[in-house]
């Protein structure tokens, strides 16, 4: 089973500020990596996916990169709706298709 | 749109039984793969189960293999999961995903949730 390690468990920063979430993976995913959002009450939602492809809607201040067993998710200027909890998944050798820990992003 | 709405959820005893169902609409659904993903309260996502398009793969967690059971209709749009032999630590909130494709790994697409108490 592939597990995946968030980094940091929690980020304070500001409104405007930029956002540098990190996921590890314990072996090579290849860029099959997908990043969702989840706020409290709600169900997650696809940001992006197999690394780097903004899913549907999602603004372009959001980018993720990375292959291999490193991947981040930037958020270039957050607005105050990004506050949340995301979520790296792997899609590289299933089943079991598996989850990273999450990172909380708060308001400082 | 896409639309995915769970139902069925509730509490229910230890060892007991529960079926889950999601209805589908906005989209093919006979020529999606589904998912149900659960979270305990507090923490985080946890894939349970997966099935093909056709109905013809499937694949479960660990920690629900040969309790769990994932099926469809596509006659009706609707995705299942029937649960027998619960236990305190499937307390969650059960979700229905759908795939970006047939069998891609990958989830576009949730409902709101739906919650599973298992307590006496």
């Amino acid at each position: 089973e592939i597990v995946l390690t968030q980094s940091p468990g929690t980020l304070s920063l500001s409104p405007g500020e930029r956002a540098t979430l990190s996921c590890r993976a314990s072996q090579s995913v290849s860029s099959y990596l997908a990043w969702y959002q989840q706020k409290p009450g709600q169900a997650p939602r696809l940001l992006i996916y197999d690394s780097s492809n903004r899913a549907t809607g999602i603004p372009a201040r959001f980018s993720g990169s990375g292959s291999g067993t490193d991947f981040t998710l930037t958020i270039s200027s957050l607005e105050p709706e990004d506050f949340a909890v995301y979520y790296c998944q792997q899609r590289s050798n299933w089943p079991p298709l598996t989850f990273g820990g999450g990172t909380k992003v708060e308001i400082k | 749109q896409v639309h995915l709405v769970e139902s069925g959820g509730g509490v229910v005893q230890p060892g007991g039984s529960l079926r889950l169902s999601c209805a589908a609409s906005g989209f093919t659904f006979s020529s999606f793969g589904m998912y149900w993903v659960r979270q305990a309260p507090g923490k985080g996502l946890e894939w349970v189960a997966f099935i093909r398009y056709d109905g013809f793969n499937k694949y479960y967690a660990d920690s629900v293999k040969g309790r769990f059971t994932v099926s469809r209709d596509n006659s009706k749009n609707t995705l299942y999961l029937q649960m027998n032999s619960l236990r305190a630590e499937d307390t969650a909130v059960f979700y229905c995903a759908k795939d970006r494709g047939a069998q891609l790994g990958s989830f576009d697409y949730w409902g709101q949730g739906t919650l599973v108490t298992v307590s006496s």
